[in-house]
């Protein structure tokens, strides 16, 4: 199965900054999704990033808050824009293997605090 | 669409006791059904998956999960546990494209001594 690598695994940032997610995919896919899991909860999806095309959001996420890029098979990232202590969460990407091994594979989780 | 509940937020259980983790869903189409485990500050991992075929699915670590189409449920079941498998379970649904995961509230298992 593939294999994820994201980071950074946790960071601590001010209001109003940003913060860039990255995720490293050792085997080509095309479909990638970035969820959020807030303290306690669980997962929430945010948006599916296919290569090549804008990625699609979920109700109640836009991307001027959240934008993603998707420049080729086995990389993607996600901005957590402008942001507030409500954002604090943990931001999770997640692959589709394909090829008839359904079940998502998913990177370690970047675990944000907004202070 | 689909949605999922996990009927039990936390399951308390001794060392060596069987333990099952319930999971309901709903659908108006065919779907593929998931259990994944997160271990404290990691990420999910697919337990197992039911796609078709036999209703009764084993997965990674001694567990497995009947999938029961009458009554919409995706149960998971270990007949002894461990310490070790103390984690935060979900349950999972997907249509049959395999797109657009949806996770339940996950249920925290506790494996006391």
């Amino acid at each position: 199965s593939a294999v994820i690598s994201q980071k950074p695994s946790r960071d601590i940032c001010q209001r109003g900054t940003s913060l860039t997610i990255q995720c490293q995919v050792d085997s080509q896919v095309t479909m990638m999704f970035w969820y959020r899991q807030q303290p306690g909860q669980s997962l929430t999806l945010i948006a599916t990033a296919n290569q090549g095309s804008e990625a699609t959001y979920e109700s109640g996420f836009v991307i001027d808050k959240f934008p993603i890029s998707r420049p080729n098979l086995t990389f993607s990232t996600l901005t957590v824009s402008n942001m507030s202590p409500e954002d604090s969460s943990i931001y999770l990407c997640s692959v589709d293997p394909g090829q008839g091994h359904y079940g998502y594979t998913f990177g370690s989780g970047t675990r944000l605090t907004v202070v | 669409a689909q949605s999922v509940t996990q009927l039990d937020s936390q399951v308390p259980v001794f060392e060596e006791a069987p333990v099952e983790l319930r999971c309901n869903y709903s659908s108006s189409v065919s779907v593929y059904l998931f259990w994944y485990v997160q271990y404290p500050n990691q990420g999910l991992q697919l337990l197992l998956k039911y796609l078709s075929g036999s209703t009764l699915v084993k997965g990674i670590n001694g567990f497995e999960a009947e999938f029961n189409k009458s009554q919409t449920s995706f149960h998971l079941r270990k007949p002894s546990v461990h310490i070790s498998d103390t984690a935060e379970y979900f349950c999972a649904v997907s249509d049959r494209e395999g797109f657009k995961t949806i996770f339940g509230a996950g249920t925290r298992l506790f494996v006391k001594a």
